[in-house]
């Protein structure tokens, strides 16, 4: 079975550092550019990041650049976000998911992990 | 950033019956469009990507048309499980995307 499993994530101060992790089964993680799309509680979805599928590029969205850095090992099937400086504003869900099988980064998403969540407050 | 504005936000639809959700970018993403439903407590699904290609496992109730700057997701024959909320993508440029979703009730 295909799938994808988030963890890392939890209650952090404002100003504070998260590493979340996906660990990837079910298919060759080493062939897939791989993304991070985040939910606000309530709220839509929003793009966070990307990273090709040998890790030589990656995306981020303005409102995490600087900030959030994409690594992948594929070694070990598992994707990571590193999160550092963290504001109120990046409380949400975080996924993983995977790219339509594609040459180019960006893309549809055809698997999604359940989620982790982040909350970032004092 | 290309902004993609869903309508409506909200829509009643009757069990059986046709829904038609709108999908509008700021400028042209060609046919790089997704459609994607989620329901409370899960996870996105993909359901239509090109625009109009279902992705696997997809009914054939759902379908997907438009290019440029106009979208249509169609579900033909509403079943119990579709009421949830839809979102598009573009994927066209960066930064991708999302509306800003419909949700889909019963009526």
């Amino acid at each position: 079975e295909v799938q994808l499993v988030e963890s890392g994530g939890g209650l952090v101060q404002p100003g504070g550092s998260l590493r979340l992790s996906c660990s990837a089964s079910g298919f060759t993680f080493s062939s897939y550019a791989m993304h991070w799309v985040r939910q606000a509680p309530g709220k839509g979805l929003e793009y966070v990041s990307a990273i090709s599928s040998n890790g030589g590029s990656t995306y981020y969205a303005d409102s995490v650049k600087g900030r959030f850095t994409i690594s992948r090992d594929n070694s070990k099937n598992t994707l990571y976000l590193q999160m550092s400086s963290l504001r109120a504003e990046d409380t949400a869900v975080y996924y993983c998911v995977r790219r339509v099988a594609g040459t180019v980064l960006s893309g549809a998403f055809d698997i999604w992990g359940q989620g982790t969540m982040v909350t970032v407050s004092s | 950033e290309k902004v993609m504005t869903q309508s409506p936000a909200t829509v009643s639809v009757s069990p059986g019956e046709r829904a038609t959700l709108s999908c509008r970018a700021s400028q042209s993403v060609s046919s790089n469009l997704a459609w994607y439903q989620q329901k409370p407590g899960q996870a996105p699904r993909l359901l239509i990507y090109g625009a109009s290609t279902r992705a696997t496992g997809i009914p054939a109730r759902f379908s997907g048309s438009g290019s440029g700057t106009e979208f249509t997701l169609t579900i033909s024959s509403l079943q119990s499980e579709d009421f949830a909320v839809y979102y598009c993508q573009q994927y066209n440029n960066w930064p991708l995307t999302f509306g800003q979703g419909t949700k889909l009730e019963i009526k």
